[in-house]
């Protein structure tokens, strides 16, 4: 059965600097998500991408974030300078475009 | 600002009988509901969705109730498992909004054998 994949499974990065984030949506899917959860709190939508752009993005993706599709496969989140409370799960998400979305696995990422 | 709300963070219930997992929102706008189920170190797995038109969705041990007028949905689990054991998120969304899920806190389930 197809899936989402993401690397690294586990980021550890310090204060300020960048990192990058990787999902390989399920191929035939045409929408893109990246959602966060930090410990202990809900799930939050960040941003969705369709036909190479963003489509809609929440208050919490802000300019220290982007999103690209670098080529037919791969789905990026970049941060640009790390803050202490960007420390969450990340999960990327795809979908036909149909309510329901398929959820990667999730990168857990620590800044400390 | 919780619109979608799941009061009980945790459900404890033993092996064959009915879990019943709650959820309330606030949003009149959400016209479409999902629940995914979350295992440790894994992401949501979608479970089971309702439409708005509808008050009752099922799928073999899985049945989604929606009350609209309360803004209230659950899902019942019968029989439950210990397989089930994991996190229930409740999640609304609608076409206005480009059907993205807003999601509760989640709730607990364990099923004891």
């Amino acid at each position: 059965e197809p899936e989402v994949t993401q690397t690294p499974s586990h980021q550890v990065t310090q204060m300020g600097q960048e990192v990058i984030l990787r999902c390989v949506p399920i191929s035939n899917h045409l929408y893109f998500y990246w959602y966060r959860q930090i410990l202990g709190q809900k799930v939050e939508f960040l941003v969705s991408f369709y036909n190479n752009e963003i489509s809609e993005k929440s208050e919490i993706f802000d300019d220290q974030f982007s999103v690209e599709r670098p080529d037919g496969s791969n789905f990026t989140l970049k941060i640009r300078s790390t803050k202490l409370e960007d420390s969450a799960m990340y999960f990327c998400a795809s979908s036909e475009g149909t309510p329901g979305q398929y959820f990667g696995p999730g990168t857990r990422l620590t800044v400390t | 600002d919780q619109q979608v709300k799941q009061n009980s963070p945790s459900l404890s219930v033993q092996e064959g009988r009915i879990s019943i997992l709650n959820c309330d929102y606030t949003n009149s706008m959400f016209d479409y509901f999902l629940w995914y189920k979350k295992y440790p170190a894994e992401g949501p797995t979608f479970l089971i969705s309702i439409s708005s038109i509808k008050d009752k969705n099922e799928d073999g041990r899985f049945t989604v109730f929606l009350n609209k007028s309360a803004k209230h949905l659950s899902l019942h689990i019968v029989p439950s498992q210990p397989g089930d054991s994991a996190v229930y998120f409740c999640a609304a969304s609608s076409l206005g909004g480009s059907y993205i899920p807003t999601f509760g806190r989640g709730t607990s389930l364990i099923v004891h054998p």
